[in-house]
């Protein structure tokens, strides 16, 4: 099992504001890091797998990168939207099949 | 394609009952995971079975916890003789091999009273 920690734990936008927030861990020595959105009463949904130091995905106007060195990954959300409101979990996979989840940070937009 | 599905969504069993809890994985899935979240936790990996076999359960407690994943049918996670510290929300992921994306179910949320 993998120590994951997510910060903030939970965080207000207002619509239209960018922001990002943060998924660390002390060790590199993971096969993954997986990014999933996450609405109430609905499933986990991948957002992004990043493997590589240095790997940036995107995906509309969600972001994330990897920095496996300094143990962090950052997602952004650029000109949040309300429907952008989720919780956002960060999960290592420290073998083929296992994930290893942060608590979460949800993320709340004002319209 | 329907996704993963997890029945019942929510459950409520009084202290010494049986909570099971089933999981229909994706169409062409065989791989199927179990997680468990905790009140203020991440989800927790409990066990990883294929169809007929447990794979890894080294995240399932050892008493009381056990997962089957039939030839045919849902995969039951099965708690006996519950206590107030089972209370959490459980989650199904399946995948169609090894190494794969797994895909999440909505969860099902046990409460012991």
């Amino acid at each position: 099992i993998l120590n994951v920690e997510q910060s903030p734990q939970s965080l207000h936008v207002q619509e239209g504001d960018s922001t990002n927030f943060t998924c660390s861990f002390p060790s590199s020595n993971f096969y993954a890091l997986h990014w999933y959105r996450w609405e109430t009463a609905k499933s986990p949904e991948a957002l992004f797998v990043m493997t590589l130091n240095g790997d940036e995905k995107k995906k509309g106007r969600i972001s994330a990168t990897l920095n496996t060195k300094e143990g962090y990954s950052y997602l952004y959300i650029k000109g949040s939207q309300p429907e952008d409101s989720a919780t956002y979990l960060c999960a290592l996979r420290s073998n083929d099949y296992k994930l290893s989840f942060g608590a979460g940070t949800t993320v709340t937009v004002r319209a | 394609n329907a996704g993963v599905m997890q029945n019942p969504r929510h459950l409520v069993r009084r202290r010494g009952q049986e909570a099971r809890l089933r999981c229909s994985p994706m169409k062409g899935h065989s791989h199927v995971y179990w997680y468990r979240q905790l009140p203020e936790e991440g989800l927790k990996f409990m066990v990883y079975l294929q169809k007929e076999n447990i794979i890894d359960e080294s995240g399932m407690p050892k008493e009381r916890f056990s997962a089957e994943f039939p030839k045919e049918g849902p995969s039951i996670l099965r708690i006996q003789q519950v206590v107030r510290g089972d209370s959490a929300a459980y989650f199904c992921a399946s995948s169609p091999d090894r190494g794969r994306e797994q895909y999440f179910g909505p969860g099902t949320r046990l409460t012991v009273t």
